[in-house]
């Protein structure tokens, strides 16, 4: 069974807009949870995570938002670039184990 | 170049031959996770080390495959008699966390794997 969801296969932004990709998961005893970026051809890029004790993480262009009682967490990305254009994988872990990965969504900034 | 590096990045076999692939950590990280990607799937977990001990095995890990961690330092996996079904991304990645709060994985390239 899929632990972590990403229902979006895909999202078109604007260049300069915001971009807001979400993911839902279903076990509650995750406790920490990532973003990563792929590109083709290449291995998952570490973009930014969050703790579960926690219900926002901000890295310069990028945010994550953890709402628990909702088994939501989304990433904001603002604004949006052209190369941003890639596949964001939504992950999560309980401690320090194997992360659980959604099936991506692929992001397109629109000059 | 401090990353995770994985060799080879390409690999095409014959159904039933043995196929072998090596993953080289980022230095001085004492976790290591083995994952496959299929097309239009996130990666999925195989298997992770922390130094030379082998901690868990996921069900997707079939007794034709095998892997070690000699030394806690670079890590092996190994498919037996290769099935056109073990056609995937075999992706690495290392961690420097055992405990506490944080589970950041920084992933190789990938190993790029085609059975025919």
């Amino acid at each position: 069974d899929q632990q972590v969801k990403q229902n979006s296969p895909s999202l078109s932004v604007q260049e300069g807009r915001i971009s807001i990709l979400n993911c839902d998961y279903t076990n509650s005893m995750f406790d920490y949870f990532l973003w990563y970026k792929k590109y083709p051809a290449e291995g998952p890029t570490f973009l930014i995570s969050i703790s579960s004790i926690k219900d926002k993480n901000e890295d310069g262009r990028f945010t994550v938002f953890l709402n628990k009682s909702a088994k939501h967490l989304s990433l904001h990305i603002v604004p949006s670039q052209p190369g941003d254009s890639a596949v964001y994988f939504c992950a999560a872990s309980v401690g320090a184990n194997n992360l659980f990965f959604g099936t991506g969504t692929r992001l397109t900034v629109i000059p | 170049d401090t990353g995770v590096s994985q060799n080879p990045r390409h690999k095409i076999t014959k159904r039933g031959q043995n196929v072998t692939f090596r993953c080289d950590p980022i230095s001085e990280h004492n976790r290591l996770y083995w994952y496959r990607q299929t097309l239009g799937q996130g990666p999925e977990f195989l298997t992770y080390f922390q130094n030379e001990a082998q901690l868990e095995k996921s069900r997707l890990l079939s007794d034709r495959f095998s892997a070690e961690r000699p030394k806690g330092s670079f890590s092996t996996l190994e498919i037996q008699r290769t099935e056109q079904g073990d056609s995937a991304m075999y992706l690495c990645a290392s961690s420097p966390r055992d405990r506490g709060i944080g589970n950041e994985q920084f992933f190789g390239p990938g190993t790029r794997l085609t059975v025919l």
